[in-house]
């Protein structure tokens, strides 16, 4: 049973705010909610990380309603740099499991 | 955020010979790092966990003769390719447990390794 799913693909466009949404049903109450971000053969990238409410950073903020459910990633004023695979894990930080990702395209 | 390196960053070898790969949290100290493999157009997929001064813990279908996984330090983890064959052909990437606040896994920039 998968953790969690999310949209296989999005596109955007330059300056756009992009909201990406992941599904968690069963998260357990230990389980953190951890977004990377992973270029062409790179490693995936730290993006965000948070257990409740709202999460915000540099980069991104994180938004998780109070059953914890579900969560969205929010990027704003994307780039074309920003094109990437967006993965959302639930879990400890210690027991990651990648799903399929979100392919982001960024488009001018 | 914390730095996780990895070396090489490429490398390709014949069948029957063995490759070592070195992951090094540069700016943390890590007692658990993790290793992963990604083949072309899939997702990253767990092999071992990596415990500084113990035995690495493997994924079920993941040969320990074959990866074999050393973490003599808290900054260093080695994955060793023994008897390397095409189908080992693969990006290895590593990760490293930073605990200094919450828990995160940092990765590293990833191995491209070609068994020809």
């Amino acid at each position: 049973l998968a953790k969690t799913t999310q949209p296989i693909s999005m596109d955007s466009y330059e300056g756009q705010e992009v909201n990406i949404t992941c599904s968690h049903n069963n998260i357990a109450t230990n389980d953190y909610i951890t977004w990377y971000q992973q270029f062409p053969s790179q490693g995936p990238r730290f993006i965000i990380q948070g257990y409740k409410t709202k999460v915000t950073n540099e980069v991104a903020s994180l938004f998780i309603p109070a059953d914890r459910k579900s969560s969205t990633l929010s990027l704003p004023r994307v780039s074309l740099s920003d094109t990437a695979v967006y993965y959302c894990l639930v879990g400890e930080p210690r027991q990651l499991t990648f799903g399929s990702g979100t392919q982001l395209t960024v488009l001018p | 955020g914390a730095v996780v390196s990895q070396h090489p960053s490429w490398v390709i070898c014949k069948s029957g010979t063995s490759v070592k790969i070195e992951c090094r949290s540069l700016d943390f100290q890590a007692t658990t790092m993790f290793w992963y493999r990604q083949f072309p157009k899939q997702s990253l997929m767990l092999m071992a966990t990596s415990n500084e001064g113990s035995k690495a813990t493997y994924e079920q279908g993941v040969e320990k003769d074959k990866f074999l996984i050393n973490h003599a330090s808290l900054t260093l983890s080695t994955l060793t390719v023994t008897s390397a064959h095409p189908e080992d052909s693969s990006f290895y990437i590593c990760s490293a447990l930073e605990t200094g606040g919450k828990e995160t896994q940092y990765f590293g920039p990833g191995t491209r390794l070609l068994v020809l």
